[in-house]
């Protein structure tokens, strides 16, 4: 079973620029989930999808957005690039976030963004 | 706010000993998950370890355990016969019982393991 694809592993982009994120989750698994690393913030929660809709979100900037398809893949959307947007990007996906689920996340390898 | 600590920057243990990671967390809810995750240099984030908070059983996956505490909101990781790679960074991490999937983590603790 093929775990959760990012894509593209690495990304450069210059400061103003937008960015599109790519992630597609282990099959069968609908909600997927989005995480930003930096070695100053650590890991933080940006929002969470399922079954198309935004079901969380973290406390991040009107410039971060996301959406998840009908197969439950799911993209993240960053307008007006900062440098302190550069941070590695990680999608989570689970199998069903119902109630009480116990069901744990998986994790992608994440997505290397650098602003210059 | 839940907040999650992690107050062990940097680790190290000699191969095939055991060695500890601490984890204390801050939350009002009585209902919640813990999990250890561990991050090696690819950067992957592999689940260690999970524990339910109304489970007074601590939970233990082969050479992994933790030690929890509910009333000291404490949730340490025990490694045992430690290997070259179990070297990664480690992760504590909180979840609300009704949050589903947001998960809120610590500042990682950075192990080191030497032959």
């Amino acid at each position: 079973k093929a775990g959760v694809t990012q894509t593209p592993r690495y990304l450069i982009k210059t400061r103003g620029q937008q960015v599109t994120l790519s992630c597609s989750p282990i099959s069968g698994h609908r909600s997927v989930s989005w995480y930003q690393q930096t070695p100053g913030q650590g890991l933080q929660f940006l929002f969470e999808y399922f079954s198309e809709t935004q079901r969380n979100k973290g406390n991040f900037p009107g410039r971060f957005s996301g959406r998840q398809f009908s197969n439950s893949r799911s993209e993240m959307n960053v307008s007006t690039l900062e440098l302190g947007d550069s941070a590695l990007y990680l999608c989570a996906s689970s199998l069903d976030p119902g109630e009480s689920s116990n069901q744990p996340q998986h994790f992608g390898d994440g997505t290397r963004l650098s602003i210059l | 706010a839940q907040t999650v600590t992690q107050s062990q920057p940097e680790m190290s243990v000699q191969e095939a000993e055991t060695v500890t990671l601490s984890c204390t967390y801050d939350t009002s809810e009585s209902d919640y998950y813990l999990f250890w995750y561990k991050q090696p240099p690819s950067r992957q984030m592999i689940l260690v370890i999970r524990q339910e908070a109304y489970k007074q059983q601590n939970a233990t996956e082969n050479r992994f355990s933790v030690n929890f505490q509910k009333a000291a909101k404490s949730f340490s990781l025990k490694i045992s016969d430690s290997q070259l790679g179990d070297a990664a960074m480690y992760f504590c991490a909180y979840r609300r019982w009704e949050d589903t999937d947001k998960l809120i983590f610590g500042t990682g603790t950075r192990l080191q393991v030497f032959p």
